[in-house]
């Protein structure tokens, strides 16, 4: 059974552009959350999309958003980055009830120049 | 909104001892989840621990196992008969009833001496 899968694994960008990650969860999961992790804050919580639906939002600016298509998997976009927006961004990925396993994806690592 | 602290920035232990990592947590919910996450340098997040807040026992997986007090809002984590293959960033995190959130502690590093 494959497990949550990120792309990209790594990617670099310019400040005031954008960026899209994406993220495949493990099949059967509908549930699907991302996190960002920096040295300074932690890993914190951006937002949860359960059936297309965003169910949790985080303390993120409007630059944050995602959505999740009807196959589950999940997109999250970045506008307008900022070098603080360099980060480890981690997906991931439950059934459908809440208390559920939560399985994480490897990361996309974020790099603002 | 829910915090998690884990007050101790790295542990250290000789390899087949035992070490307790330390979580406390707020919350208003009485309902909720609890968890221990593994993070080695790869980064990849690995579930270690899962435990029910409606449940009084003590959940326990092979060498880990936790003790649970909800009323001290106490989550702490003992690793027994330690490998080196469990140095690693230990994460307490919280999740709420309401979807799947988790709030995460700084984490805790632990360093294995063999």
């Amino acid at each position: 059974k494959a497990g949550v899968t990120q792309t990209p694994r790594y990617l670099i960008k310019t400040r005031g552009q954008q960026v899209t990650l994406s993220c495949s969860p493990i099949s059967g999961h509908r549930s699907v959350s991302w996190y960002q992790q920096t040295p300074g804050q932690g890993l914190q919580f951006l937002f949860e999309y359960f059936s297309e639906t965003q169910r949790n939002k985080g303390n993120f600016p409007g630059r944050f958003s995602g959505r999740q298509f009807s196959n589950s998997r999940s997109e999250m976009n970045v506008s307008t980055l900022e070098l603080g927006d360099s980060a480890l961004y981690l997906c991931a990925s439950s059934r459908e009830r809440t208390g559920n396993t939560i399985y994480f994806g490897e990361g996309s690592w974020l790099t603002v120049v | 909104a829910q915090t998690v602290t884990q007050s101790q920035p790295e542990m250290s232990v000789q390899e087949a001892e035992t070490v307790t990592l330390s979580c406390t947590y707020d919350t208003s919910e009485s309902d909720y989840y609890l968890f221990w996450y593994k993070q080695p340098p790869s980064r990849q997040m690995i579930l270690v621990i899962r435990q029910e807040a409606y449940k009084q026992q003590n959940a326990t997986e092979n060498r880990f196992s936790v003790n649970f007090q909800k009323a001290a809002k106490s989550f702490s984590l003992k690793i027994s008969d330690s490998q080196l293959g469990d140095a690693a960033m230990y994460f307490c995190a919280h999740n709420t009833a309401a979807g799947n959130k988790l709030t995460f502690g700084g984490g805790t590093r632990v360093l294995v001496k063999p």
